[in-house]
């Protein structure tokens, strides 16, 4: 098994610009995550589907995020314009259906966002 | 509204030493406790986890204490080893039909030193 894949690793964009984050969470894995991590806030959640329908987005900042799962191999998060206040570093993790034995987030390594 | 609040912020032991992380929370809905391990330029990894109905679990040198009256959890590693050197968190996850989702504490940077 490959584990979450998330692209690019890193990213640099300029202010205004758009930028699309992608991840493919593990085969057989019902929920997916999205977290954001920085120094001041520590890991935040964003936004997290059940079965590709998004079941909770509070966490998402503000109206220039959005987030989708057009599949249960694929999702991607977009901001747009994006700012320099959305540098950090961006995770999606996948978790199987919760049960009596196994209730952990599997992660990737992360999109390092940086907003000139 | 921090949920899961963990201390201390970044730790500096010995090698061969103890560490000590602690959490704590408010949320009495809270079922589930795991440990998170992430190295730099990586994504946090589970480590350990504990339900609380026990008030302890061990697996190898990395132990989680759990004290429900206190609604306070701890991380300990025996014997510190400069490669457990990483950043820790603690996570709690509330109970409920639908509600998956961890609520993290803002971690700890462990440092090891030989």
């Amino acid at each position: 098994d490959a584990g979450v894949i998330q692209s690019p690793r890193h990213e640099v964009t300029e202010m205004g610009q758009e930028v699309t984050l992608r991840c493919k969470p593990i085969s057989g894995h019902d929920y997916l995550f999205w977290y954001r991590q920085t120094m001041m806030r520590g890991l935040e959640l964003l936004i997290y589907f059940n079965n590709n329908v998004p079941i909770d987005d509070s966490g998402m900042p503000e109206d220039r995020f959005s987030a989708k799962m057009p599949n249960a191999s694929f999702s991607t998060l977009k901001i747009q314009p994006s700012e320099p206040r959305d540098s950090a570093v961006y995770f999606c993790a996948s978790s199987r259906r919760p049960g009596r034995g196994y209730y952990g987030y599997t992660f990737g390594s992360g999109t390092r966002l940086t907003v000139v | 509204q921090q949920q899961v609040k963990q201390s201390p912020q970044s730790l500096i032991v010995q090698k061969g030493g103890i560490s000590i992380i602690n959490c704590a929370y408010e949320n009495t809905a809270f079922d589930y406790f795991p440990w998170y391990q992430q190295f730099p330029g990586k994504g946090p990894a589970l480590l350990i986890a504990i339900r609380p109905d026990v008030s302890e679990k061990k697996e190898g040198r990395f132990t989680i204490s759990f004290n429900k009256s206190a609604k306070q959890f701890s991380l300990h590693i025996m014997d510190s080893q400069p490669g457990d050197s990483a950043t820790y968190f603690c996570a709690a996850r509330e109970a409920g039909a639908g509600s998956y989702q961890l609520t993290f504490g803002k971690g700890t940077k462990l440092s090891v030193i030989p």
